[in-house]
């Protein structure tokens, strides 16, 4: 494997589901982002680690919960979402949270996510 | 607050030149980024600008003027395979990228 890869690629889930999603990175970056991404909307930053450690929590609601065991893996687990929930959630990674071409981010494939 | 401008939708000719355009207003600039998207995949890293003025990368040239608050993405000799959504990125004073809404890009034949 090489590059971002997220599983799963497509997820349908009721409003009272549990599920996780999955990214890994083989470019032996240090920081991990999770972003969501909804039809003619900017990209949304919703969370951010660096060496592991969570640096942002953009406000987002507590049925998403973040989980980053090291620096090659994130995690985001899902709980009783809503139906507006469902979007694209893109999962990405850079050598370090700063500037120039090391804060070029590259992005797995996404999950689709659909709340019903 | 922090916000990036771009249109909506450009329609080109294949074979034609593009120029979509970026303006921002953010808190604190360090660089502009370009990213591809095409339909259902991942967006992908097209080109980077932190100084004023244009960086070629062979079809693709990225310009950017900071005291305008303004950049633009130029696309040469286009092909059809360049459909795709075009994001303008700006990384904040915070390191955080301030992200557009994308311009989806529709080339015809």
């Amino acid at each position: 494997e090489t590059g971002v890869t997220q599983t799963p690629r497509h997820l349908v889930m009721g409003m009272t589901n549990k599920k996780s999603l999955k990214c890994e990175q083989h470019l032996g970056h240090n920081a991990m982002y999770w972003y969501k991404q909804s039809a003619k909307k900017p990209l949304e930053l919703m969370f951010v680690y660096n060496f592991k450690e969570q640096t942002e929590n953009n406000s987002v609601p507590s049925r998403f919960s973040p989980e980053c065991p090291n620096s090659s893996h994130l995690f985001l687990h899902l709980h009783t979402l809503q139906p507006e929930d469902s979007a694209l959630y893109l999962c990405a990674s850079s050598q370090d949270r700063g500037s120039g071409v090391g804060g070029e981010q590259f992005f797995g494939p996404g999950t689709r996510l659909t709340v019903l | 607050g922090q916000n990036i401008d771009q249109p909506t939708e450009m329609t080109a000719t294949e074979g034609a030149i593009v120029q979509i355009n970026c303006t921002y207003q953010t808190s604190g600039f360090n660089g502009l980024f370009w990213y591809q998207q095409h339909a259902g995949e991942a967006p992908t890293f097209l080109s980077y600008n932190v100084l004023d003025g244009l960086e070629e990368k062979g079809r693709f040239s990225s310009f950017l003027s900071r005291s305008k608050g303004y950049s633009y993405l130029l696309l040469k000799e286009l092909q059809m395979k360049d459909s795709a959504s075009y994001l303008c990125a700006v990384m904040d004073s915070n390191y955080q990228l301030i992200w557009g809404a994308g311009t989806k890009l529709i080339i015809k034949p």
